[in-house]
């Protein structure tokens, strides 16, 4: 497909555990964003990437957050030690280039959810 | 920083009926602004955007004029249907510095036949 695709669609975790949440974005776009989404609320900035460069993680919520890009296409969110404030929708975006005033796309999210 | 306000939801509707959902914003200089739709079970779309003050976005019947003296980019439709059925955020991009989206908290809209 052409549009951005995260996996897995839904991850149930215990408090405590890592999970990994994966990201491809349409290929050739160079600028990937992460946001969290809480319930009922509109989505929240966590990072942003230019290639493999992460040039905003103002977002992030913590250290135990980390994100990479390593080669510049697929994306992947990490979180550690998993605590229940962190159960929410993590989105994934895309867009062509950081320059022009291309729109963001997204992708369906990963709904987390830490018992 | 840059913040967005929407009108609290759920807004319902008849088939038909005049939509109108408020955004006002609050930035420097010349953002961008957007309005984005989540359908049920679906992820965002970008419905329309302006980028400059008194440009028009529109797209499938939706319309958004970018004031800038109110600070204000208000969702207006002239004729809702049952498959607008959805949640409405609307958003802005600063004019320089972070390219990320700042997001309203994003207003439901129930349209009942």
């Amino acid at each position: 497909g052409a549009g951005v695709s995260q996996s897995p669609r839904y991850k149930v975790a215990k408090r405590g555990q890592d999970v990994a949440l994966r990201c491809d974005p349409i290929s050739g776009h160079v600028s990937l964003f992460w946001y969290q989404q809480a319930l009922g609320q509109g989505p929240e900035f966590l990072t942003y990437f230019q290639n493999e460069a992460q040039l905003d993680k103002s977002g992030l919520p913590s250290d135990r957050f980390f994100a990479e890009r390593p080669e510049g296409s697929v994306s992947t969110l990490k979180i550690q030690r998993t605590q229940q404030e962190d159960s929410a929708v993590y989105l994934c975006a895309s867009s062509q280039d950081p320059v022009s005033n291309q729109p963001q796309h997204f992708g369906d999210g990963t709904r987390l959810s830490i018992l | 920083g840059d913040s967005v306000t929407q009108m609290e939801g759920p807004v319902t509707l008849s088939e038909e009926a005049f939509l109108t959902i408020n955004c006002t914003y609050t930035a420097t200089g010349y953002p961008s602004l957007f309005w984005y739709v989540q359908y049920p079970g679906e992820g965002l779309q970008l419905l329309l955007k302006a980028t400059k003050a008194d440009d028009k976005g529109s797209n499938k019947g939706f319309e958004a004029t970018y004031r800038k003296e109110t600070t204000s980019f208000h969702l207006e439709k002239g004729s809702v249907q049952v498959s607008d059925s959805a949640v409405y955020f609307c958003a802005l991009r600063g004019y320089t510095g972070r390219r990320a989206l700042t997001f309203g908290s994003g207003t439901r809209l129930q349209v009942q036949p």
